[in-house]
């Protein structure tokens, strides 16, 4: 049983430049959520996905956008990077439902210069 | 915005000592879960307590919750070198969406010495 998988695992890009992440969710899920990880911090949320709509979003800009397919899978885009974009970022997959735990990929490690 | 705080930041501790993390929040909430987190990897979930629970066992965990101080300690019995790793509460709040969104805490890093 597949769990969540994220690629790439880590990536390079510099400012300015734009950056798509992807995600498939662990088999039997239907719900995709996108954290932000700083070094020592907690994930913070960036939004959630659900019937290829986004369902919740947190307080990140618009220049973070996503994406839910058929199947699915998921993609994070984030748009004109900035050095503080430099994160771990992970997905994690769940059921629709309100006491439905998260699954957690491994997270793309995204570097910004 | 973080809107649970662990205490303490870090904890270490020999093999086989208990181990207790704390966790505050600020508003009310649906549930509360606890995850675990090995360096640089993905966040692995560990127990889930509703918010009418007071408190919740899973082998060597054990969990309480007390909403009327918003807070909450996950007690990791007689510890093993591989319990050491980062350790975050997790709220989720009432949502008319039937969507949660979980809001994580700063993080207890444990290290578990042989």
């Amino acid at each position: 049983d597949a769990g969540v998988t994220q690629s790439p695992t880590h990536l390079i890009k510099t400012r300015g430049q734009q950056v798509t992440l992807r995600c498939s969710p662990k088999s039997g899920h239907d719900t995709v959520s996108w954290y932000q990880q700083a070094l020592g911090q907690g994930p913070q949320f960036i939004f959630q996905y659900y019937e290829e709509e986004e369902r919740q979003r947190g307080n990140f800009p618009d220049r973070f956008s996503g994406h839910q397919f058929p199947n699915y899978s998921s993609e994070l885009n984030v748009n004109a990077l900035l050095l503080g974009d430099s994160a771990l970022y992970l997905c994690a997959s769940s059921l629709a439902g309100r006491n439905s735990p998260l699954h957690f990929g491994n997270g793309t490690r995204l570097t910004v210069t | 915005s973080q809107q649970g705080e662990e205490d303490p930041q870090a904890l270490s501790i020999q093999e086989g000592e208990n181990a207790t993390m704390n966790c505050s929040y600020k508003t009310s909430i649906n549930n509360l879960q606890w995850y675990r987190q090995n360096s640089g990897r993905g966040l692995v979930h560990l127990i889930l307590i509703r918010s009418n629970e007071r408190e919740k066992h899973s082998g060597r965990l054990r969990v309480t919750l007390d909403t009327s101080k918003k807070s909450s300690s996950l007690l990791i019995t007689a510890s093993r070198a591989a319990d050491t790793a980062s350790y975050f509460c997790a709220t989720a709040g009432f949502m008319n969406t039937g969507f949660q969104k979980l809001v994580f805490g700063t993080g207890t890093r444990l290290l578990v010495s042989p």
